[in-house]
């Protein structure tokens, strides 16, 4: 069973396009998160939610939207697309009651735009 | 704000041998998590490690341990009988525990190769 999975895993589109990043988590964490991976394999947050709840919004074009319709679920629609919005997108989560607190990430989207 | 360093870009160690990835971060908080991550070819982020900045103890998994100074700020991974499998960037990361939803800070990584 995979606990963290994004869809798809790769992503080719145009310039101008909308497109969207699914993720789901089996693991009953009740955080999630989205991470970019820019071309120099340089990691760095772009959203948090917790119960379902943004916590963190960083300064991210707002041609970008997380959505979380449950804890369990966290997509990331692009709106516009640029191309510099070609990068890896990583969907992860923890359990953030409690002292766990390890991040567990999905496979990442490679997201190529042209 | 918080910031991880990674001093070296890459790394090379020969299969049985051990090898030690450098990382300092910089921090005013007390209470805060360490981790190491493994990202092989497959581009999969795998956690190796994690340390709580409140247990002295250093952390250790299988062939993998920290040498976790907190005074100076430094949490380093050896690698004890590398083997070709651990052959990837490893990523050090801190975490604040100050509420929850807070997210990972990276460094920028470090290339390990293992040669046979």
């Amino acid at each position: 069973d995979t606990a963290v999975s994004q869809t798809p895993k790769y992503l080719v589109t145009q310039m101008g396009n909308d497109k969207s990043i699914k993720c789901e988590q089996n693991l009953g964490h009740d955080t999630m998160y989205w991470y970019k991976q820019d071309s120099k394999k340089f990691l760095k947050i772009m959203f948090s939610y917790n119960n379902k709840e943004l916590i963190i919004n960083e300064t991210v074009p707002n041609r970008f939207s997380p959505k979380s319709p449950d804890k369990a679920h966290l997509n990331l629609h692009i709106n516009s697309l640029e191309l510099g919005d070609s990068a890896v997108y990583f969907c992860a989560s923890s359990q953030d009651r409690g002292y766990s607190y390890e991040q567990y990430f999905g496979p990442g989207t490679r997201l190529t735009v042209t | 704000a918080q910031t991880v360093t990674q001093s070296q870009p890459e790394m090379s160690v020969q299969e049985a041998e051990t090898v030690t990835l450098s990382c300092t971060y910089d921090t005013s908080e007390s209470d805060y998590y360490l981790f190491w991550y493994k990202q092989p070819p497959s581009r999969q982020m795998i956690l190796v490690i994690r340390q709580e900045a409140y247990k002295q103890q250093n952390a250790t998994e299988n062939r993998f341990s920290v040498n976790f100074q907190k005074a100076a700020k430094s949490f380093s991974l050896k690698i004890s009988d590398s083997q070709l499998g651990d052959a990837a960037m490893y990523f050090c990361a801190y975490r604040s525990a100050k509420q929850a939803g807070t997210a990972l800070i990276f460094g920028k990584g470090t290339t390990l190769s293992v040669s046979s």
